[in-house]
């Protein structure tokens, strides 16, 4: 079956340090690759997408390439912000009979500090 | 602004009460969906449609029933055989449930808690 696989949370930052949350997938076929994030309280935000390998989703100075051959899409940015504190989920779509259905990761929460 | 409006933000239910949840689109997107959210985990599916009158289970579909009876609207009905409701609700939408391409949108969610 589809996976996703996030790396372990919480992570805590300074102001203005790199990111990088690791993300990790099982899927059968060649899946199209998301990132969330989800801000204390609300819904879940498209931060960036990819929908083929060498594919790189980019948005807020958030950035993700697709590696197929790792089958990996880390989410990247570098400098971050106090305001960047949130949830950030990864997830997949196989297509096929999955019929638009969503695999998300575990999450990881962001804490960026001043 | 088109979007995903879901009411009510928070819902307590009581024991052996059935609760429901709104979810209500403009986007005139086809497919809907209803994930759950506990703390520490992702995304759980619960329901999904891909077109009026049609919808199909998902990973938890026990102990939830949903409707669609237009395109607009998804109701989650949260029965007294879910036996651990208190949970974040959250409902979704996407474009063509076909497209594994498209991305899903989000509402704010509801938080339901036992009273």
């Amino acid at each position: 079956g589809n996976s996703v696989t996030q790396m372990e949370g919480p992570v805590t930052l300074s102001e203005e340090a790199f990111l990088t949350i690791n993300c990790t997938y099982t899927a059968t076929g060649y899946p199209s690759l998301f990132w969330y994030v989800q801000y204390p309280g609300e819904g879940l935000q498209l931060l960036l997408k990819a929908t083929k390998a060498d594919d790189k989703g980019s948005n807020k100075g958030f950035e993700a390439t697709y590696r197929k051959e790792t089958t990996s899409f880390h989410l990247e940015k570098g400098s971050v912000q106090v305001s960047d504190s949130a949830v950030y989920f990864c997830a997949l779509n196989a297509g096929g009979t999955s019929y638009g259905k969503l695999t998300f990761g575990q999450g990881t929460i962001l804490t960026v500090h001043p | 602004d088109g979007g995903i409006t879901q009411s009510p933000k928070y819902l307590f239910r009581k024991e052996g009460q059935n609760v429901t949840l709104s979810c209500e689109q403009n986007l005139n997107h086809d497919a809907m969906y209803w994930y759950r959210q506990d703390p520490g985990q992702g995304l759980r599916l619960i329901y999904y449609s891909q077109i009026v009158n049609d919808f199909q289970k998902g990973d938890i579909a026990e102990g939830y029933s949903v409707s669609r009876e237009k395109k607009e609207s998804f109701p989650l009905t949260v029965t007294s055989a879910q036996k651990n409701p208190t949970a974040f609700y959250l409902c979704a939408s996407s474009l063509q449930p076909g497209q594994y391409n498209q991305p899903q949108h989000f509402g704010d969610g509801t938080r339901l808690s036992i009273l």
